[in-house]
């Protein structure tokens, strides 16, 4: 079964610090892993994509990465800010469906304090 | 800059009440999708659409319907609203579109409807 497992289901930490979220899936056979961005109430937004070949993908103060082999990914956040406050939506995508399908995890909810 | 609408963003209805859910785009994607989110729990797909008059239901039951008349306008419709209905609905959309926005089959998302079934 395809599934997409996150952890922490929540963090809290202060603004300035780092922090760091995973992500393990079992998709297959697999064609990129996302990183999504939720504010509340809103709509997600892509942050990252990462292909079987990437290792490591930086956007700003965001850097995630993959490792194939084990099926994991994980998100880095530096230097946080209270604007990072959101869900983090780790999405993989499956290679074997012209449907483009999306597995979604539950989401890390991050809280940023002052 | 949002490229994909929905409207209402909240809505807060009775039961039995019948509702339509908007969703436009103006990137001329042709995939076209609706996920059902409950607080805390993953997106889960209700609808889905290729193309204009292509309809599928997705992996989550819902006795919404769904209707692709334009390529850029993709509806959601409840004729009979239930308490049980009550979450966020996500309108998104992919494709070989106009402009830069389609790399990789990425999944643009519009900001939701809240929908309230008293």
């Amino acid at each position: 079964k395809n599934q997409v497992e996150q952890s922490p289901q929540s963090l809290i930490i202060l603004e300035g610090k780092n922090c760091t979220l995973q992500c393990n899936y079992t998709v297959s056979p697999f064609s990129n892993l996302r990183w999504y961005k939720q504010d509340t109430g809103r709509g997600p937004v892509s942050l990252t994509i990462m292909t079987f070949s990437e290792n490591t993908k930086s956007n700003g103060r965001y850097t995630a990465t993959l490792d194939a082999d084990t099926k994991q990914s994980s998100l880095h956040i530096t230097a946080s800010q209270l604007s990072d406050s959101a869900s983090y939506i780790c999405v993989v995508s499956d290679r074997g469906s012209t449907l483009g399908r999306l597995y979604f995890g539950r989401g890390t909810q991050l809280t940023v304090w002052p | 800059e949002a490229d994909i609408y929905q409207t209402p963003r909240y809505l807060v209805i009775g039961t039995g009440k019948k509702i339509t859910l908007e969703c436009s785009q103006t990137m001329g994607h042709d995939k076209m999708y609706w996920y059902q989110q409950d607080p805390g729990m993953e997106l889960h797909l209700i609808h889905y659409s290729y193309g204009v008059n292509s309809t599928e239901k997705g992996d989550l039951s819902s006795e919404s319907t769904v209707s692709r008349i334009r390529t850029e306008h993709f509806p959601l419709t409840l004729e009979s609203a239930r308490p049980s209905h009550t979450s966020q609905y996500l309108c998104a959309s992919t494709g070989w579109g106009q402009g830069v926005r389609d790399y990789n089959n990425e999944q643009f998302f519009g900001p939701g409807t809240r929908l309230t079934v008293l």
